[in-house]
């Protein structure tokens, strides 16, 4: 069974500091790597995807990619109280139609 | 651009009763899902479908059934209401079935 494992929090960052959110997932053949952002009582919305190695970068935002060790990762940097939500990670195996597999989220919240 | 539109937003219905949430994508998406999500928990997956007549069940399918009668729509069907059925309930579509998923608003189910 596919599993998508998060903290699930609440972690608290001060304002204008670094978040650093972090995923591991059980299926190996995974190839495709979510994060999402979720306000209380909103639909889930993409912040980044990311299908290879290493680290990719947008913004403020910076996903981290690990398939030897299972393992996603998603930094914020310059924090802002408005990135206070819940952040999901979701992965999806190789070409696999049967949608994405999500963690439970983790509660950030950014102190002002 | 209207995406992912789900109708009713919100809904309360008594033990045993039936009722169809309504799903529809004007993006031309071949992918859509069904998820429901409880509180502090990620999101399960119901149903999904790959095409126009084609449908396949999720995670957690029973007490559900959906149809795909054409690429814009994907309603789901509850029979015989039950409380465990309280949840959140979200629709989503994607392009390819390893890409981001794009989610509706969400309906806000409570079986009483």
């Amino acid at each position: 069974q596919k599993e998508v494992e998060q903290n699930s929090g609440p972690l608290s960052v001060p304002e204008g500091a670094i978040a650093s959110l972090n995923c591991t997932y059980s299926d190996r053949g995974s190839q495709s790597f979510f994060w999402y952002r979720q306000y209380s009582g909103k639909s889930p919305e993409l912040i980044m995807f990311i299908y290879s190695n290493g680290d990719k970068e947008d913004g403020r935002f910076t996903a981290q990619l690990n398939k030897a060790s299972q393992y996603v990762s998603l930094l914020i940097r310059d924090s802002q109280p408005s990135d206070s939500a819940t952040y999901l990670c979701a992965v999806n195996s190789g070409g696999g139609a049967d949608g994405l597999t999500f963690g439970k989220g983790t509660h950030l919240i950014i102190q002002p | 651009n209207a995406g992912v539109t789900q109708t009713p937003k919100f809904r309360i219905l008594k033990i045993g009763q039936s009722m169809t949430l309504q799903c529809t994508q004007d993006m031309n998406h071949n992918y859509m899902y069904w998820y429901r999500q409880d509180p502090g928990m990620g999101l399960k997956l119901i149903y999904y479908s790959v095409g126009a007549g084609i449908t396949d069940k999720g995670e957690v399918p029973n007490g559900y059934n959906v149809s795909r009668s054409t690429t814009e729509d994907f309603p789901l069907r509850l029979e015989l209401a039950a409380p465990s059925q309280t949840s959140v309930y979200f629709c989503a579509s994607s392009s390819q079935g390893n890409t981001e998923a794009f989610f509706g608003q969400g309906t806000r189910l409570t079986v009483v």
